[in-house]
């Protein structure tokens, strides 16, 4: 069974300033892919940034990015340019590389962007 | 497009009382999926479905769960006899099936109940 571990209950960041947050992560598997999610008071579970194992290359998009460990099982997500607009919970998740499987969570981090 | 839908928002309901949460998948999406979300914790996985079978329901908690998707789009979440214990955010998901593995979420169905 795969799980997913999110380190950092809360966090918090300067509007503009940059923020990391931690996820490490669990699995005998070897072909998979990682997610963060992002979801704001209205519950809404929004893609912010996907990985896929199998790629070296760490995933960007815009002012999201990830450092991807695979060895060391740990998939961080860096915000850059931080926005009021990202104060929200962020999950880490992961799935088996093979459509259909479930996601499997983290518990989530609560990040406050401070103006 | 549209996303993901889910009706009703919020429910609140009795102990006891039957329930029924509906999601409306993206257009062309063969998988769909439920998750349970708890106050302060991550999703939970319910059951999943590709086209209208269900081909995964290990993560349904008993037997009071059901879940159905007779025409392989809309799905209905069944809950028998709730117990305050069901109390979450149920929140519903899709997928293009066998060409991709990324989920698209609903915003939820709060259910309380009393």
């Amino acid at each position: 069974a795969q799980t997913v571990t999110q380190s950092q209950p809360e966090m918090s960041v300067q509007e503009a300033e940059t923020v990391t947050l931690s996820c490490t992560y669990d699995t005998s598997e070897n072909n998979y892919y990682l997610f963060w999610y992002k979801q704001p008071p209205s519950r809404q579970m929004i893609l912010v940034i996907r990985q896929e194992a199998y790629k070296q290359q760490n995933a960007t998009e815009n002012r999201f990015s990830v450092n991807f460990q695979k060895a060391a099982k740990s998939f961080s997500l860096k915000i850059s340019d931080s926005q009021l607009g990202d104060t929200a919970m962020y999950f880490c998740a992961f799935t088996l590389n093979n459509a259909g499987n479930m996601l499997t969570f983290g518990g989530g981090t609560r990040l406050m962007v401070k103006p | 497009g549209a996303g993901v839908s889910q009706t009703p928002s919020n429910k609140v309901t009795e102990k006891g009382k039957y329930v029924e949460l509906r999601c409306d998948p993206i257009s062309g999406h063969t998988a769909l999926y439920w998750y349970r979300q708890s106050l302060g914790q991550g999703p939970e996985f319910l059951i999943y479905f590709q086209g209208t079978g269900a081909a995964d329901d290990s993560g349904l908690p008993n037997d009071r769960f059901f879940a159905v998707r007779p025409e392989g789009s809309v799905s209905t979440l069944k809950i028998q006899r709730t117990e305050r214990g069901d109390s979450a955010v149920y929140l519903c998901a899709s997928s293009p099936g066998t060409s991709g593995v990324t989920q698209y979420f609903g915003p939820g169905t709060r259910l309380t109940v009393l």
